[in-house]
């Protein structure tokens, strides 16, 4: 069974803290991905990778950096946390190329800054 | 840019009855896809169904289907049959001709289906 794991489904932190938020996936797949889901407006791409130590960026990758340095590992990274970064974040993996290839999702983490 | 939009925030439909959850899109690619995912009030996106622009016949996934009029850019999801397990957020998504697979959603129809 397909799999992307998210290291925590809830979390606090305080405004200025360093957060990271971690993804595996075990599909070997080359793409990963960074989304934030806020109501109304879908999810946003944050950044995405196609391949190891590859980024690129997203819609809205400011106030985030985000570090592949295994293939099935992506990390999100918000360097000084601040209120407006309180959102779901999604992961998602997929195969590389073009065609059907779906974005296979996380559990998500549902982070509050406060 | 690629835009994705979903007119309904919220729709009910009755158990057993079919329904129609509408998706226009707007790109100047040639080639791109179109997605469809649910996310349950547990959180987690399933993949649905999807269509490539080139395909001429219209995707169907089992109770799902996909009606894709490109000259109209719309991609609505058919729901035939709906249950109770139906209810959940429903996201239109779009790959444009990009090397990364990156998608492009909409904003989301929540849809609740009444017993």
């Amino acid at each position: 069974d397909v799999k992307v794991t998210q290291s925590s489904r809830y979390l606090v932190k305080r405004t200025g803290e360093k957060v990271f938020l971690e993804c595996v996936q075990d599909m070997d797949h080359e793409n990963m991905f960074w989304y934030r889901q806020d109501p109304g407006l879908g999810l946003r791409l944050i950044y995405f990778s196609y391949d190891v130590k590859m980024k690129e960026k997203g819609d809205i990758p400011e106030g985030y950096s985000v570090s592949r340095e295994k293939k099935e590992r992506f990390s999100l990274i918000l360097e000084s946390a601040s209120t407006n970064q309180t959102s779901m974040y999604l992961c998602a993996s997929s195969l590389g190329g073009q065609g059907g290839n779906e974005q296979f999702f996380g559990p998500g983490t549902r982070l509050t800054v406060l | 840019a690629q835009k994705i939009t979903q007119t309904q925030p919220g729709m009910f439909v009755q158990e057993k009855e079919a329904v129609t959850l509408d998706c226009t899109y707007d790109t100047s690619d040639q080639s791109y896809g179109l997605f469809w995912y649910k996310q349950p009030s547990s959180g987690e996106m399933i993949f649905l169904i999807y269509q490539g622009s080139y395909d001429e016949q219209n995707a169907t996934e089992g109770r799902y289907s996909l009606n894709f009029q490109k000259a109209r850019k719309s991609a609505n999801l058919v729901i035939s049959a709906s249950q109770l397990g139906d209810s959940a957020m429903y996201f239109c998504a779009m790959r444009g001709n990009n090397a990364g697979n990156m998608l492009t959603f909409g904003g989301g129809t929540r849809l609740m289906v009444k017993p």
